[in-house]
């Protein structure tokens, strides 16, 4: 079944730096979702973003949203030690459960 | 506002024993979602619930695994005969209706060892 790829796998920056995942996915998409995990455990919904959408905004996140390449980025700006996490990405399947990919650990640096 | 519990936070147990891990969504929510995470992977889907019934139980990755939701809140993840296989985080969320843009709210997990 379809799931999104994040890349890179691991990304390391300084505090206030900012950090791009990308995520490239198969198929034809009606939405792709965002979650961050904190510690290994609960997932928290960052943003959504619809097929007819090309960039959402939501405080420091920018999703971006590109159809024709299957691809979709993550935008953190002016990263806090707070925001190391992992992050995933979650297109539409068109079921209801989510498909994950590996996910992008980031590590932001105080 | 209670978010989704999960308990037990952790759980041991011996390769070939049975297991029951419980979920409480959040109130109102009908949508149900059981998910494991291996260490180093994503989350991976293993059944859904509307209500009462199981919508899609596709993820679940052999007999041994069952759940149950019998008055559409509750929920109880079975596993019989453990393997070390089974070592994860059992992940469960809840979502207002189900619907495909609705947004997930995961519980915190239950680590579970199988020695």
């Amino acid at each position: 079944s379809q799931q999104g790829e994040e890349d890179p796998q691991a990304l390391s920056i300084q505090e206030g730096e900012n950090a791009t995942m990308n995520c490239s996915y198969k198929t034809s998409i009606n939405n792709l979702q965002w979650y961050r995990q904190n510690s290994g455990r609960g997932l928290v919904h960052l943003i959504l973003i619809r097929s007819n959408e090309r960039e959402k905004h939501s405080g420091r996140l920018r999703v971006t949203l590109d159809t024709s390449k299957k691809s979709s980025s993550l935008l953190i700006t002016a990263s806090r030690a707070a925001d190391t996490a992992s992050y995933f990405c979650a297109p539409d399947t068109g079921r209801r459960a989510l498909t994950f990919g590996s996910g992008t650990r980031l590590q932001v640096q105080p | 506002g209670a978010g989704v519990s999960q308990t037990p936070s952790n759980k041991v147990t011996e390769k070939g024993k049975y297991v029951e891990l419980r979920c409480d969504p959040i109130s109102g929510h009908t949508a149900l979602y059981w998910y494991r995470q291996s260490l180093g992977q994503g989350p991976e889907f293993l059944i859904y619930f509307q209500g009462t019934g199981a919508a899609d139980d596709s993820g679940l990755p052999n007999d041994r695994f069952f759940a149950v939701r019998p008055e559409g809140s509750v929920s109880t993840l079975k596993i019989q005969r453990t393997e070390r296989g089974d070592s994860a985080v059992y992940l469960c969320a809840s979502s207002s209706q189900g619907g495909r843009t609705d947004e997930q709210f995961f519980g915190p997990g239950t680590r579970l060892t199988v020695l």
